[in-house]
């Protein structure tokens, strides 16, 4: 059974630093996706992460895969208000049907 | 306008009684799904469908079933809802182009059974 944990849950960060969200996940998957969702709201996609060492970056997000490790990261540079929403990470079970597990979701607060 | 479209946005209904759901697309997919979320959690697949044809369960199937009227549409139906099935329900979308297969999200129905 695959199964994917986020960590943290919770992010309560000051605007202007950086910080790391990981994902961990329990096996083999060819495909990991990052989501955004804000309060009240449906799932943007981010992030799809296809092979291993892959990097994709946009504005202030930038995320990795090491399938090695079965861990993908978020990170966060020099956050600002906006990117406060939930983020989630999703992998692709194996068997060719597109199915994704999520992970819990990480809630990301930014403050002054 | 949306390419991902559900219907009812909220819904309250009553312990027993049957509702439907509903999902549209003008993305051209064929690949369509039904998710559940939970307040504090992540999302739970429920039913998808590959093309008309083609249904099958998820991960939490029991309580839910589902019609594919055509590529466009895909309905999820509770026969008796009962309360444990408030929670927020999403459809999605995706092509079924292996390289990505990016699943495309609606905009959710929030469902309180009393």
């Amino acid at each position: 059974e695959l199964k994917v944990e986020q960590n943290p849950l919770f992010l309560s960060m000051q605007e202007g630093k950086n910080y790391t969200i990981y994902c961990n996940y329990s096996t083999t998957s060819d495909r990991l996706y990052w989501y955004r969702q804000d309060p009240g709201k449906s799932l943007e996609s981010l992030f799809v992460l296809l092979s291993n060492g892959a990097v994709k970056q946009e504005g202030r997000l930038m995320a990795s895969l090491d399938t090695k490790a079965r861990l993908s990261t978020l990170h966060i540079t020099a956050a600002v208000h906006d990117l406060s929403a939930t983020y989630f990470c999703a992998v692709v079970l194996p068997g060719g049907y597109n199915k994704l597990i999520f992970g819990a979701g990480t809630r990301l607060a930014v403050h002054p | 306008d949306a390419d991902v479209t559900q219907t009812p946005r909220n819904r309250i209904t009553k312990t027993g009684k049957r509702i439907m759901l509903e999902c549209s697309q003008t993305k051209g997919h064929d690949r369509m799904y039904w998710y559940r979320q939970d307040p504090g959690l992540g999302l739970q697949l429920i039913y998808y469908s590959f093309d008309v044809k083609d249904i099958n369960k998820g991960e939490i199937s029991d309580g839910y079933s589902v019609s594919r009227q055509a590529q466009a549409k895909f309905s999820l139906s509770l026969e008796s809802a009962i309360p444990n099935q408030t929670a927020l329900y999403f459809c999605a979308t995706s092509a079924g182009d292996r390289a990505q297969e990016t699943q495309y999200f609606g905009p959710g129905t929030r469902l309180l059974v009393l």
